[in-house]
C-alpha cells in the first residue's frame, strides 16, 4: 500500500527542546516538502527537497532544519529557535518538483508548552 | 498581499450546489489546484486545471478558470454532508523550482 506516513500523529514537547518529525514515503518520489498549517491559515512552505542530499528553504525556514539522506525519508527538526512551534505539520511528496500533483501525509500536530 | 485569496466560510444545504471562489495574482501560473482537507487529516487533491483550459468537469466537480480576472472557482453539484471540509485553492507559479502556493482555505459546511 503506497503512501506517505507521518509519525506520531500528536506530539507534545516542552519549550526549549528540539523535536524531530518523521516523514516516510514509499511512492519512489524524488521531491518532498514540509508545510506548516495554523488555524485559519493556508499552508506555508518550510523546506523542500528536489532529490536526495539536496534541500531548499521555503518561505518560513527559520527555526527549522531538515535532512534528506534517503529518498524515502525527509525528517523535519523543530528547533528551540522557532518562536511559535505549535502547529499542524504536513509532509508531501511528488514525482518531481514540477509534477502537477503533490501527495500529502496525514500530518503531525505539535504542541509546545 | 496574499498570492491566493479565498472566502473563509460557505454554508449550504444538502442537495444544493456549492461554489467556492479563489483569486490568484500570478498570471504565469501553469497549474491551479483544488485540495480538500477533512478534520485532522492531510490534504487530498480533488482536481486541477491547466492554465490553457477554461473549464474542467469531473463527476460532481466543475472547475472554471477566468485567466483575465485571475479567478478560479470550484462547483460541487448535489452537495452532500460528506463534502463538509476545508477546500484549498493552490497555484503553481510559472518558474521552475517552486512549490505550490496555497490560499487560506474555505470551510464548507453542509447541513441536512
Amino acid at each position: 500500500d503506497g503512501g506517505i506516513t507521518q509519525s506520531p500523529k500528536y506530539l507534545f514537547r516542552k519549550e526549549g527542546q528540539n523535536v524531530t518529525l518523521s516523514c516516510e514515503q514509499n511512492l519512489n518520489h524524488d521531491a518532498m516538502y514540509w508545510y506548516r498549517q495554523d488555524p485559519g491559515q493556508g499552508l506555508r512552505l518550510i523546506y523542500y527537497s528536489q532529490i536526495v542530499n539536496d534541500f531548499q528553504k521555503g518561505d518560513i525556514a527559520e527555526g527549522y532544519s531538515v535532512s534528506r539522506e534517503k529518498k524515502e525519508s525527509f525528517p523535519l527538526t523543530v528547533t528551540s529557535a522557532q518562536k511559535n512551534p505549535t502547529a499542524f505539520y504536513l509532509c508531501a511528496s511528488s514525482i518531481s518538483l514540477l509534477s502537477y500533483e503533490q501527495y500529502f501525509g496525514p500530518g503531525t500536530r505539535l504542541t509546545v508548552t | 498581499g496574499e498570492d491566493v485569496e479565498q472566502s473563509l466560510f460557505l454554508s449550504v444545504r444538502e442537495g444544493d450546489s456549492s461554489v467556492i471562489n479563489c483569486t490568484y495574482t500570478d498570471s504565469s501560473s501553469t497549474y491551479l489546484y483544488w485540495y480538500k482537507q477533512e478534520p485532522g487529516a492531510g490534504l487530498q487533491l480533488l482536481t486541477y486545471i491547466f492554465s490553457n483550459m477554461d473549464m474542467k468537469q469531473d463527476q460532481r466537480l466543475t472547475v472554471l478558470l477566468n485567466k483575465k480576472d485571475k479567478h478560479l472557482s470550484l462547483r460541487i453539484a448535489d452537495t452532500q454532508t460528506g463534502d463538509s471540509a476545508i477546500y484549498f485553492c493552490a497555484e503553481r507559479k510559472g518558474q521552475a523550482g517552486t512549490a505550490l502556493i496555497f490560499g487560506k482555505g474555505t470551510t464548507l459546511s453542509v447541513s441536512s
